[in-house]
């Protein structure tokens, strides 16, 4: 079974700043990485995804992310942040080659973009 | 917006009753995955349709269960309720059923037991 951790649970940062937030998985096959961003009261909207080839992934909005394998990681960076961006950010996985194509999701990341 | 519809937004009821939450995927989507996002366990997968068919489960309660309709369109059934079933409830379609595709989220139904 694999599992999301992502390491921060709120990530505050001032406007036009970097930011970046973290996420490492644990697998016992390889997987799909997949970033989502949820604003307030609305679903999810996919970011990024990496499925194979160049492990710098660029996505919507800026955001960009890089699959690290020997260390199981896949964190989200953005070079200068707006106010819009204040929303949650969830990373999630999908199993290679299993029966199982849902997403497994971390807990979640709430970025909060101060003026 | 992803295309993806769900009706109620919202819904309250009270501990024991049953409540059906709706969903109408993408046009052309034959997959809808139905996820729980609370508070305490996060964002969970609960059931996977495809093309009529159930393809996967997830940590689904045997009091819920879901069915999806020959114009693609699924409902989720919930029986019982506790207050512990207050939650959002989200669907999402992809085109297929490959780890590949993108799925789409709807809005989400949020349900309140009382």
């Amino acid at each position: 079974a694999q599992s999301v951790t992502q390491l921060d649970s709120q990530v505050p940062v001032f406007e036009e700043a970097p930011v970046e937030l973290r996420c490492n998985y644990s697998s016992s096959v390889s997987v799909y990485l997949f970033w989502y961003v949820q604003y307030p009261n609305q679903g999810l909207q996919l970011l990024l995804k990496y499925l194979s080839g160049s492990t710098l992934v660029k996505g919507i909005n800026g955001f960009e992310a890089e699959f690290n394998k020997s260390q199981t990681s896949f964190h989200l960076r953005k070079p200068s942040v707006h106010i819009s961006d204040t929303a949650e950010y969830f990373c999630a996985v999908s199993e290679m080659d299993t029966g199982r194509r849902a997403l497994t999701f971390g807990s979640g990341t709430r970025l909060q973009v101060q003026p | 917006d992803s295309g993806v519809t769900q009706t109620p937004k919202h819904l309250i009821t009270a501990t024991g009753q049953r409540v059906t939450l709706r969903c109408s995927p993408r046009s052309g989507d034959l997959s809808v995955y139905w996820y729980q996002q609370s508070l305490d366990q996060g964002l969970q997968f609960l059931i996977q349709y495809y093309n009529g068919e159930e393809r996967a489960k997830g940590n689904i309660l045997e009091r819920f269960s879901a069915q999806q309709f020959p114009d693609l369109h699924s409902e989720l059934n919930l029986s019982s309720l506790e207050l512990g079933d207050s939650a959002l409830y989200f669907c999402a379609s992809s085109v297929r059923d490959t780890r590949t595709d993108t799925q789409y989220f709807g809005p989400g139904t949020r349900l309140t037991v009382l």
